[in-house]
């Protein structure tokens, strides 16, 4: 069955460092792949979509990368701040439907 | 102001009652979903809805009923026959093309407690 898997223990980074979470896949051909914030007891908030064909995508101080070969991408924040504090998600998309990941929850302390 | 509206925020009801969730956009999205988060869990799909009038069961839709009337509204039913309830239900809304959905807009989201 498909299936995503994300840092299970939540990331704890000095606060100016960068950030980088690994949302891995299995028994999946996605045609995208999304990242989304949430905040506790909020919904989430999309970030950045990547397509399969794509290798990078850049967004402020955010970067995703996606490799379909590893069924791997990798979602990075530079110069992190304690703001950035909350539950990252990844998602696949494809084939009319969308799977999500159980998210990471990222710490930045100062 | 576009968006996606849930109400209401939190919502207490006692077991053997069926109680529904409201969902409404307005972005003009064909496309909407409705999910289950549990604590440190991810979302899990319980129906969706690609156009008005259709819907389809995702992977947990047991206990659950929908309907799309209207482009704008989703409601979700939550049975009596829905083994456990409580949780935190979010509801959302893309575009989609043939190969997939584009990026979700989620409402802020209905917490049920059933005691």
């Amino acid at each position: 069955s498909q299936k995503i898997e994300q840092n299970s223990e939540a990331l704890n980074i000095q606060e100016g460092k960068t950030a980088t979470l690994t949302c891995n896949y299995t028994n999946y051909s996605p045609a995208y792949l999304q990242w989304y914030r949430q905040d506790p007891g909020r919904g989430p908030v999309f970030l950045l979509l990547i397509r399969e064909n794509e290798k990078e995508k850049r967004k402020e101080r955010l970067k995703v990368t996606f490799d379909t070969t590893l069924k791997q991408s990798l979602f990075h924040i530079t110069a992190s701040q304690p703001a950035d504090s909350a539950t990252y998600l990844c998602a696949l998309a494809g084939a009319s439907k969308i799977i999500f990941g159980s998210g990471t929850r990222l710490s930045i302390r100062p | 102001d576009g968006g996606i509206t849930q109400s209401p925020k939190y919502l207490f009801r006692k077991e053997g009652q069926n109680v529904t969730l409201s969902c409404e956009q307005n972005l003009n999205h064909d496309a909407m979903y409705w999910y289950r988060q549990d604590p440190g869990q991810g979302l899990r799909l319980i129906y969706y809805s690609q156009i008005v009038n259709d819907f389809q069961k995702g992977d947990i839709a047991e206990g659950y009923s929908v309907s799309r009337e209207k482009k704008e509204s989703f409601p979700l039913t939550v049975t009596s026959a829905q083994k456990n309830p409580t949780a935190f239900y979010l509801c959302a809304s893309s575009t989609e093309d043939r190969e997939g959905p584009y990026e979700q807009y989620f409402g802020p989201g209905t917490r049920l407690t059933v005691t």
